[in-house]
């Protein structure tokens, strides 16, 4: 079956712009969580999405958001890019907490 | 403070030998605890999960073990391959009645030479 599809791959962005990252879940996943990870501070935690309603997130400013559609699929959006948002960010999505947890590839983010 | 602490950083190992990674955590409440791999540029691939009242569980040449006495846990590779080479990730899950969230270590950067 197919995994944790998150697009685009890479994005190269100018500081200032905004973006938005795509993930779609696998099939009957309706959990999906939105993870940054950098060199510097490895994986971190965004937030996580539940059937449409956001139910954790990080320590993130207000220019790290997201939502969730009825299809479970996930976008995150950053507004006002800085240099340090660089990072490979990561999409999970899993059915149960027992079941674990299945990551996409990422989007790797240069902001330039 | 809830954290996840890995050890060794880094660790590199001839192609055949055994290696032990190290996970020492502080998230209460404790749900689960999972290892992944991580290959450069890639999203981290499950290894294994285990309860509170698991101890062991193996995936091939993966085994870890869990002491939630001690909040510690291993992840043992056996017969290391050069495909092994790849960061390994702890992972904690602080779940209590609703989904919760994950805390990462830093992860072992484990390098298998031929």
């Amino acid at each position: 079956k197919a995994g944790v599809t998150q697009t685009p791959r890479y994005l190269i962005k100018t500081r200032g712009q905004q973006v938005t990252l795509s993930c779609s879940p696998i099939s009957g996943h309706r959990s999906v969580s939105w993870y940054q990870q950098t060199p510097g501070q490895g994986l971190q935690f965004l937030f996580e999405y539940f059937s449409e309603t956001q139910r954790n997130k990080g320590n993130f400013p207000g220019r790290f958001s997201g939502r969730q559609f009825s299809n479970s699929r996930s976008e995150m959006n950053v507004s006002t890019l800085e240099l340090g948002d660089s990072a490979l960010y990561l999409c999970a999505s899993n059915y149960s907490e027992n079941y674990g947890y299945t990551f996409g590839s990422g989007t790797r983010l240069t902001v330039v | 403070k809830n954290q996840v602490e890995q050890s060794p950083q880094s660790l590199i190992i001839l192609e055949g030998k055994n290696c032990t990674l190290q996970c020492n955590y502080t998230v209460s409440p404790f749900s689960n605890l999972r290892w992944y791999k991580q290959d450069t540029g890639r999203g981290p691939v499950s290894l294994t999960i285990m309860t509170f009242s698991e101890n062991t569980k193996s995936n091939g040449r993966y085994t870890a073990t869990l002491d939630a006495d001690t909040k510690q846990s291993s992840l043992h590779i056996t017969a290391s391959q050069l495909s092994d080479s790849a960061s390994y990730i702890c992972v904690v899950n602080d779940r209590g009645s609703t989904l919760g969230r994950l805390y990462f270590g830093r992860g072992t950067q484990l390098t298998v030479w031929p």
